[in-house]
């Protein structure tokens, strides 16, 4: 399957700080990538998609000016965490879509992030 | 809308022994994928399996097989000859068919256990 990476793996910062995550397609060009947060046992959140060249779609209840998604280039996307409070503790996870292998949905290995 | 549900928060299994994982859905659509995720304790989401729903062969992959019953709308995921690395959180996906439908509906998940 497709290869993503997420840089940081894990980080922790000052409340009011901002955090910026990486991830990249190593194996293709991503024109689709997504972010999902995931609280402890539970499932995968999807908070948006992010659109090549385009503005990201966010879901419902996902504050758009407090998670900047930025997809300049057909292989990396960036969430931005700005102004992090202790509440944004979580482990954020994004994935790109393989058009070759039917759409799948592969997944990078997660940023674990901790907000003083 | 389309919903995942896993009726079985935690499972376990012996070491050597084999386990069947539930998951149902509910859509309305004809054509769309289902998926087997792993996350294990480094928490790097891992496709375990994939049926595509027009196709009637139930997927397998080595030690992992499906029983879809697409009239019932169910979808187990079957593992034989459980090893001590199957230990994981299970999710269970589905996604729309269709050109642009990339965004998974997750369920909650099941924890398996091995015992040695």
């Amino acid at each position: 399957g497709a290869v993503v990476s997420q840089h940081p793996s894990w980080v922790i910062c000052k409340s009011g700080t901002s955090v910026k995550i990486e991830c990249r397609s190593l194996d293709f060009q991503a024109t689709t990538m997504f972010w999902y947060r995931q609280f402890p046992k539970q499932s995968l959140m999807l908070m948006a998609t992010s659109n090549e060249g385009s503005k990201a779609t966010y879901e419902q209840g996902v504050e758009k000016d407090k998670f900047l998604i930025n997809h300049a280039s057909l292989t990396l996307s960036t969430l931005t965490v700005t102004s992090a409070h202790p509440e944004d503790s979580s482990f954020y996870i994004c994935s790109d879509v393989d058009y070759q292998n039917q759409e799948t949905q592969y997944f990078g290995p997660g940023t674990r992030l901790l907000v003083l | 809308a389309q919903t995942v549900t896993q009726s079985q928060p935690e499972m376990s299994v012996q070491e050597a022994e084999t386990v069947t994982l539930s998951c149902t859905y509910d859509t309305s659509e004809s054509d769309y994928y289902l998926f087997w995720y792993k996350q294990p304790p480094s928490r790097q989401m891992i496709l375990v399996i994939r049926q595509e729903a027009y196709k009637q062969q139930n997927a397998t992959e080595n030690r992992f097989s499906v029983n879809f019953q697409k009239a019932a709308k169910s979808f187990s995921l079957k593992i034989s000859d459980s090893q001590l690395g199957d230990a994981a959180m299970y999710f269970c996906a589905y996604r729309i068919s269709g050109a642009g439908s990339y965004q998974l509906t997750f369920g909650k998940g099941t924890k398996l256990s091995v015992i040695p």
